[in-house]
Order: C-alpha cells, then structure tokens, then sequence
C-alpha cells in the first residue's frame, strides 16, 4: 500500500527538542524528494522544508537554523529535527512526496506537536 | 516571497450550486499553481497541478482555469462531499507557498 505514516509528536516545553519520523512505502522513497508541511491549530497549510532525492535540502526562514531534514534511504523514513521550538511551532506537521517539483502527491496522516510550558 | 491570496475565505452554498474559488500571486506565477483539498482531521489532497492537469481520480465537475496571477478553481455543481477547505500553491520558487484557504461550507 502507498502511505506515509508519521510519528514522534509530542508535549515539548519551549526551547526544547524533538525528531519527527515519516515511514514511507509503496513506491521508491530513494528517488523521491520529500517534504513536511505543517499547520497550526485552525489555521492554514505552511511549507517548512523539502530534502531532494539527491540530499539537497530547502527550508522556510521562520525554521531555517533551528530545523534539520534529513532522510535514510536504507530505512525509506524521512526525519526533521525540531530544535529551540517555540508556541508558534505548534502544529500538525505532515511528510509529503514531492510531485512535479514542487507539489505533493501523497500525505501522511500527521503528528502533532505542541510547544507549551 | 510570493503571497496567495484566496478569496473568499468562505463561501456559503448549497448541493447542486456551482462553487467559484479564487487565488490571486502577487507576483507572475505563470501556470505553476496547483489546487489542494482538506476536509477535517484529514490530510490534503492534490487536485491540480500546473493549473490544468488534474491528478488521479479528480471528477470533472472541478474545473481550474488561470494564469498568470489570477487563478479560480470552479465545482460546477456541489456534492455533499465538496464540502471541504481548499488551498492554493506555487512552485515557481522558493519559499514554496500556500494561500490562505477557502472553506466552502453548507
């Protein structure tokens, strides 16, 4: 079956840290960018960062310094470290496949992660 | 950074009536725009890419139509289950960007 399948949301008190995991199977994880996209609670959809098949990797200005994505093709899971969170990090993060460079074909359901004293 | 601006952020409207949604770039996106839809507590899902290409199995009462930077996405008669949040989405360069959305509600 074709699905991604996030995990690793949590409670996280600010300035913490956290890893979010994306398993990934169905079709070839090794030659397909990947992307996590989140949105706050009630609110909209928010590009946060892309890793190309290559290892090439993009990231919005609000989490570049402090979010890292990375990917192990052996393991077909895409990661993205969360590190100095803060409130506005709240959201339900998704992985998504890149498609056409740059829309996303396939979700995962998402995990949620809350930043809160 | 590019800013998509969709309009109206609800639309009010019954079965059977046609749905007319649009997305405005502030800058020249050409015809990379692609069409997403969410319904609650669910993940997005694709139903245009580059404008005009619809992806997999998306009926054809949703039209897309634009270019440039004005966009509308059109249902041209509302099943119950169009009733949902839709966004749109440039690629034309980075950071990729979202619009605000569009909840079409009963």
């Amino acid at each position: 079956e074709v699905q991604l399948l996030e995990s690793g949301g949590a409670l996280v008190q600010p300035g913490g840290s956290l890893t979010l995991s994306c398993a990934a199977s169905g079709f070839t994880f090794t030659s397909s960018a990947m992307t996590w996209v989140r949105q706050a609670p009630g609110r909209g959809l928010e590009w946060v960062s892309t890793i190309t098949d290559g290892g090439t990797t993009k990231y919005a200005e609000s989490v570049k310094a402090r979010f890292t994505i990375s990917r192990d093709n052996s393991k077909s899971t895409l990661f993205l470290q969360l590190n100095t969170l803060r409130a506005e990090d709240t959201a339900v993060y998704f992985c998504a496949k890149v498609f056409h460079a740059w829309y996303f074909d396939l979700w995962g359901r998402g995990t949620l992660v809350t930043v809160s004293s | 950074e590019i800013v998509l601006t969709q309009s109206p952020a609800t639309l009010s409207l019954s079965p059977g009536e046609r749905a007319t949604l649009s997305c405005r770039a502030s800058q020249n996106i050409i015809t990379y725009l692609a069409w997403y839809q969410q319904k609650p507590g669910q993940a997005p899902r694709l139903l245009f890419y580059d404008t005009f290409s619809r992806a997999g199995d998306i009926p054809a009462r949703f039209i897309s139509s634009g270019s440039g930077t004005d966009f509308t996405l059109t249902i041209s008669s509302l099943e119950p289950e169009d009733f949902a949040v839709y966004y749109c989405q440039q690629r034309i360069t980075w950071p990729l960007t979202f619009g605000g959305g569009t909840k079409v509600e009963i």
